[in-house]
């Protein structure tokens, strides 16, 4: 049983286009959802994170959108650029499980 | 700071012969963890670590074992190596739970 399903698994946006990964998890205990980027040959690093006392949170480009009814969230990121190519995986933790769960990961390829 | 090194980056290996990976940290860090990474699948949590002479089985912990006889590094063991254990294998350490994990360079393993 997938605890954080991810979509899409691929995406290819242009460059200057908004680019969306959705994520959707399963335990309403989750309180804790960061975001990591893996670019090719490389381990994963964090990117951003969120907690579900906010809506939303934004770092530059990027800004995770949170909905704690739907149990759902979301990266956004505006101005796409070629540099952003990369695989994006979201995670979510929380107490019973707080070591976190990641989803399958969204292959991101922006064309110039 | 080297953050977080893996060793080897690269093996091949034959069925049913063993193997240990390492990783190492000098961030202090308390908790450590293996991941391995295969196409689709995303990162599946193999063994981790709260502390120094700790461990716990992960996710994905079948065929592997770990010692955490240091705090700084995490070993993870294959003691007859299968096919199916081919993949990309990460380290990561983290302060606590809800930081934020930092991930070594990754091994590639390769069972014939």
């Amino acid at each position: 049983q997938q605890q954080v399903k991810q979509s899409p698994q691929s995406l290819i946006v242009q460059k200057g286009g908004i680019s969306i990964i959705n994520c959707a998890y399963e335990n309403t205990a989750f309180d804790y959802f960061p975001w990591y980027q893996q670019f090719p040959g490389k381990g994963p690093a964090l990117l951003i994170a969120i907690r579900p006392d906010v809506s939303e949170k934004k770092e530059g480009r990027f800004t995770i959108s949170f909905n704690k009814s739907a149990k759902q969230f979301s990266l956004h990121i505006m101005d796409s650029q070629p540099g952003d190519s990369a695989t994006y995986f979201c995670a979510a933790a929380g107490p019973g499980s707080y070591i976190p769960t990641f989803g399958r990961g969204t292959s991101l390829i922006v064309h110039p | 700071n080297a953050g977080v090194t893996q060793t080897p980056k690269f093996r091949v290996l034959k069925t049913g012969q063993s193997m240990t990976l390492l990783c190492a940290q000098d961030m202090n860090h308390e908790y450590m963890y293996w991941y391995r990474q295969d196409p689709g699948m995303g990162l599946r949590l193999i063994h981790y670590s709260v502390g120094e002479g700790t461990t716990a089985k992960g996710e994905v912990p079948d065929g592997y074992n770990v010692s955490r006889l240091k705090k700084q590094n995490f070993l993870l063991g294959l003691e007859s190596a299968a096919p199916s254990q081919t993949s990309v294998y990460f380290c990561a350490s983290s302060y606590f739970t809800y930081n934020e994990q930092f991930f070594g360079p990754g091994t590639r393993l390769t069972v014939l």
